[in-house]
């Protein structure tokens, strides 16, 4: 099945220790890109990846870093983690140069408390 | 400052009668817009799209019409159903090489049986 895992589902650490989501596509698509979800902020894009080895910024990259060292895989890492980061993380990805007509395919999420 | 606006957080319609969910957009260099429905406790699914240089796109029951002049876009259900409940995200792809998305707050679509 097509399809993009994130993990873990749940989580809850504590300021300042640092922690990894991973996301993992098994569809060979290029692009993958993360987002977090906000109450009345929608969803904000993170950082992108247009391929092995290429990052960039999205709108709200500040305390968090990605890397993209084969091409299934884009793991968020937040080497510090602040109460402000506390929210509903997803991970995309696509095989489209543009996000239409086929979209990106979405990952389960990963609802991020930091206490 | 939203792009792009759903004004409607919520809508309730009877099963088997139309579903309309709207949305609005400033920026008119947005190439395609998009639908997603998400159920609680999944990731977003993406729906349907239509490029900007088109005024309608179907798909089965899912058809959605875009109004350049007044940077419109809206998205009819038809007939809906109970299993179509779940919040609906209108988003816009900007053009350029970060295939970024950006999304309204989502409309909340309940269908009553």
């Amino acid at each position: 099945e097509a399809q993009v895992t994130q993990n873990p589902r749940y989580l809850i650490t504590v300021t300042g220790k640092k922690l990894t989501v991973t996301c993992s596509q098994n569809m060979n698509h290029e692009y993958m890109s993360w987002y977090r979800q906000d109450p009345g902020l929608g969803l904000r894009q993170i950082y992108y990846s247009m391929n092995v080895e290429v990052t960039d910024k999205g709108d709200v990259p500040e305390g968090y870093k990605v890397s993209r060292k084969e091409k299934r895989n884009f793991p968020l890492i937040l080497e510090s983690p602040s109460p402000n980061q506390t929210s509903l993380y997803f991970c995309a990805s696509t095989r489209e140069r543009r996000p239409g007509p086929y979209g990106y395919t979405f990952g389960s999420g990963t609802r991020l408390t930091v206490v | 400052d939203q792009q792009v606006k759903q004004n409607s957080p919520s809508l309730s319609v009877q099963e088997g009668r139309i579903s309309i969910l709207n949305c609005d957009y400033t920026n008119s260099m947005f190439d395609y817009f998009l639908w997603y429905k998400k159920y609680p406790a999944e990731g977003p699914t993406f729906l349907i799209s239509i490029s900007s240089i088109k005024d309608k796109n179907e798909d089965g029951r899912f058809t959605v019409f875009l109004n350049k002049s007044a940077k419109h876009l809206s998205l009819h259900i038809v007939p809906s159903q109970p299993g179509d409940s779940a919040v609906y995200f209108c988003a816009a792809s900007v053009s350029g090489n970060n295939r970024k998305l950006i999304w309204g707050l989502g409309t909340s679509l309940a269908v009553n049986p």
